[in-house]
């Protein structure tokens, strides 16, 4: 069965420093990969995704992610953080074929000033 | 603009009121979901629609029924709610046979008073 876990349920970071959020998974074939953005009240945004090929992402809002199978983790990263990068993430992963995503349980982000 | 639009975005009903939660999307997928999102908890996944055939049903409870005349809309309708079922409920859209992965609405923000 698939499963994602995100070790971090809270993440603080300073307006302009680095940014990485963890993501493990649980999928016995190739998974397809996601990192999806909540802001309060909003629903989620696509901000990347890994099907296959090269292993690091990009994505939109200058964010990336690399795939590393050896770990089964697909971080996500920022180099610079914005004070409007302050919100929820969360990590999906799924099978090629038919439409079952599995999500982790998110890591809010709050960037301090 | 999402491509999956949810009406109403806030709705305040009363125990013994009947209402109805509408998701409309212009996408092209042929599958949709109703997710719960309530504060401190991971998202659950209520109903999945393939085709317009319900394929999931996550131990709803009869208080929440889902309706999907089309592959475009998708309804849950309400009746009888208990104020634990204040929650945002969103809904997503997704091929059905391919996992590019889904496409969320803003959400409905209900609150059962």
């Amino acid at each position: 069965a698939q499963s994602v876990t995100q070790p971090d349920i809270h993440i603080t970071v300073s307006e302009g420093a680095s940014l990485e959020l963890r993501c493990n998974y649980s999928y016995g074939a190739t998974p397809y990969l996601f990192w999806y953005v909540q802001s309060p009240g909003q629903g989620l945004q696509l901000l990347l995704k890994y099907f296959s090929g090269d292993t690091l992402v990009q994505g939109i809002k200058g964010f990336e992610a690399e795939f590393k199978r050896s770990q089964s983790s697909f971080n996500l990263r920022k180099p610079s953080v914005h004070w409007s990068d302050a919100a929820e993430y969360f990590c999906a992963v799924g099978a090629e074929y038919g439409n079952k995503l599995v999500f982790g349980a998110g890591t809010i982000l709050r960037v301090k000033s | 603009e999402t491509g999956v639009t949810q009406t109403p975005r806030h709705l305040v009903m009363g125990m013994t009121n009947k209402k109805s939660l509408k998701c409309e999307q212009h996408l092209g997928h042929n599958a949709m979901y109703w997710y719960k999102q309530s504060a401190k908890k991971p998202l659950e996944l209520m109903f999945v629609y393939n085709f317009k055939e319900q394929t999931e049903n996550n131990s709803v409870p009869s208080r929440f029924s889902p309706e999907c005349p089309n592959s475009s809309h998708l309804f849950l309708h309400l009746h009888t709610l208990q104020p634990e079922d204040s929650a945002l409920y969103l809904c997503a859209s997704s091929q059905a046979s391919q996992n590019y992965g889904y496409t969320f609405g803003s959400g409905t923000r209900l609150t059962v008073v």
